[in-house]
């Protein structure tokens, strides 16, 4: 079952902050996020594994919390560089990566 | 450069042809995925294979077909049962199945039918 994603859309200014959301029916293993621009291939940013644990870099960063099967990408002092369709891909034991809807995060200078 | 090489970049299929679309890997990958992805979606699981000589089907798997004779290379044919396959396909590989690390995509094949 594919994982939910929210917003679908979100715009910002140079500088801003956001936060996407996925949330998944079912007991997760691990969390994958993707950013992909237009035409372009998906770009792997991180894997959060079941544990609970929190990953980043730079100003990039999420969170896995295992108990609510959800997981957030939080981009902060967003760059134009930012802009992009972001995807969560979910795994259970069970089933190969699932990926969402995706998110469209569009950064105005 | 390590990297997954899809090609062609642009295809135009006919009603009724098969077609294939190529997918190389230098990676040393074991799993390699066959992903297909329409505008405003999300990627949808097609094929995979997570050792050569052995596939599976994904969500998507009809109207499609796959083989993988050598670890680099995972080709995929669209064939005349595939009735609606203009999209974006995706070939995507993983050192380990991706317990542990992400999915490394190639550059896509835009497929048209005409």
């Amino acid at each position: 079952q594919q994982p939910v994603q929210s917003p679908q859309a979100v715009i910002l200014r140079e500088g801003e902050d956001a936060v996407i959301n996925c949330s998944s029916s079912k007991a997760l293993y691990s969390v994958h996020w993707y950013r992909q621009k237009h035409g372009e291939a998906p770009v792997f940013l991180m894997i959060l594994l079941k544990g609970g644990e929190q990953k980043g870099h730079e100003k990039i960063s999420a969170s896995f919390n295992e108990k609510k099967q959800q997981s957030s990408l939080y981009l902060t002092a967003s760059q134009l560089s930012y802009s992009g369709t972001y995807f969560c891909g979910t795994r259970t034991l069970a089933r190969q990566l699932t990926f969402g809807s995706g998110t469209q995060l569009t950064v105005l200078p | 450069d390590g990297g997954i090489t899809q090609s062609p970049k642009y295809l135009f299929r006919k009603e009724g042809q098969n077609v294939t679309l190529s997918c190389e890997q230098n990676l040393n990958h074991d799993a390699m995925y066959w992903y297909r992805q329409d505008p405003g979606q999300g990627l949808r699981l097609i094929y995979y294979s997570q050792i050569v000589n052995d596939f599976q089907k994904g969500d998507i798997a009809e109207g499609y077909s796959v083989s993988r004779e050598k670890k680099e290379s995972f080709p995929l044919t669209v064939t005349s049962a595939q009735k609606n396959p203009t999209a974006f396909y995706l070939c995507a590989s993983t050192l380990d199945g991706d317990r542990i690390y992400g999915y490394t995509f190639g550059s896509g094949t835009r497929l048209t039918v005409v």
